[in-house]
C-alpha cells in the first residue's frame, strides 16, 4: 500500500482537460517538493513535473502541476492519444529518509 | 547529456546470486546520489534504496533492508544492486535513477532504461 494516494484510473476524450490528484502527509508532500512521472507502456518512467510545478525542457506546457499543503495534482489540458500512460507522483519523506511513490494512475484517452 | 545505462536482462534460478549495474555518464557521478526502484509485473514503482557515491553511504527502504545490497564504484561511475539468494518474488523490472538536489528540492531526474530480472525454476 502506497503512502501517497492516487486514483487508480482516469480518463478523458481528446482535447479535454484531466486532473490527477495525489495526497500525502506532513513528512512528505507537506514538507518537500513533488515530482510527477509519465510511464508509457514498456518504457522507463520519465520526469514530467519537478519541484511541484516545473516542467523539464521538452515537456509540453499542456502538463502542469500544483501543490497545496499535503496534496498535489497534475493537470493535462488538450488531451491527446499519446498521453495514454501511467502517471506517478513522488516525494521525499523526511521520516523514511527516502522516496515515496503514489500507486500510479492509468490514464485512458477515450 | 546525462545518461544512466543499466546492464541487460537476467534469467536466474531461485537461490542464485545476482548483481546488476547502472553506469552514469554526462555529469559528475560522485556528486549525485543514485536510487534504485522496483516495478513488479503490472504494478507500481517502489523505492528500494539510495547510495551516496562519494561516501558509499546507503539508505534502504524498510521493505528491502536485508534483502538487497546497494554498492558503488565511483572510479568507473557505476552503481550496483545485488542479491545473495534470489526468490521468485524478485521477478521485476529494476530501475536506477539519479537523485538531484538543488535549492531545497529533490528529484529523481534521470532514469536508466531498466533491467528485467526473471527468477524461475
Amino acid at each position: 500500500q502506497s503512502v501517497l494516494t492516487q486514483p487508480p484510473s482516469a480518463s478523458g476524450t481528446p482535447g479535454q482537460r484531466v486532473t490527477i490528484s495525489c495526497s500525502g502527509g506532513s513528512s512528505n508532500i507537506g514538507s518537500n517538493t513533488v515530482n510527477w512521472y509519465q510511464q508509457l507502456p514498456g518504457t522507463a518512467p520519465k520526469l514530467l513535473i519537478h519541484t511541484n510545478d516545473q516542467r523539464p525542457s521538452g515537456v509540453p506546457d499542456r502538463f502542469s502541476g500544483s501543490k497545496s499543503g499535503t496534496s498535489t495534482s497534475l493537470a493535462i489540458s488538450g488531451l491527446q492519444s499519446e498521453d495514454e500512460a501511467d502517471y506517478y507522483c513522488a516525494a521525499w519523506d523526511d521520516r523514511l529518509y527516502g522516496w515515496l511513490f503514489g500507486g500510479g494512475t492509468k490514464l485512458t484517452v477515450l | 547529456e546525462v545518461q544512466l545505462v543499466q546492464s541487460g536482462a537476467e534469467v536466474k534460478k531461485p537461490g542464485e546470486s545476482l548483481k546488476i549495474s547502472c553506469k552514469g555518464s554526462g555529469y559528475s557521478f560522485p556528486n549525485n546520489w543514485i536510487g534504485w526502484v522496483r516495478q513488479m509485473p503490472g504494478k507500481g514503482l517502489e523505492w528500494m534504496g539510495i547510495i551516496n557515491p562519494n561516501e558509499s553511504v546507503t539508505r534502504y527502504s524498510p521493505s528491502f533492508q536485508g534483502q538487497v545490497t546497494i554498492s558503488v564504484d565511483k572510479s568507473i561511475s557505476t552503481a550496483y544492486l545485488q542479491w545473495s539468494s534470489l526468490e521468485a518474488s524478485d521477478t521485476a523490472m529494476y530501475y536506477c535513477a539519479r537523485h538531484a538536489r538543488s535549492s531545497g528540492s529533490r528529484t529523481l531526474d534521470h532514469w536508466g532504461q531498466g533491467a528485467l530480472v526473471t527468477v524461475s525454476s
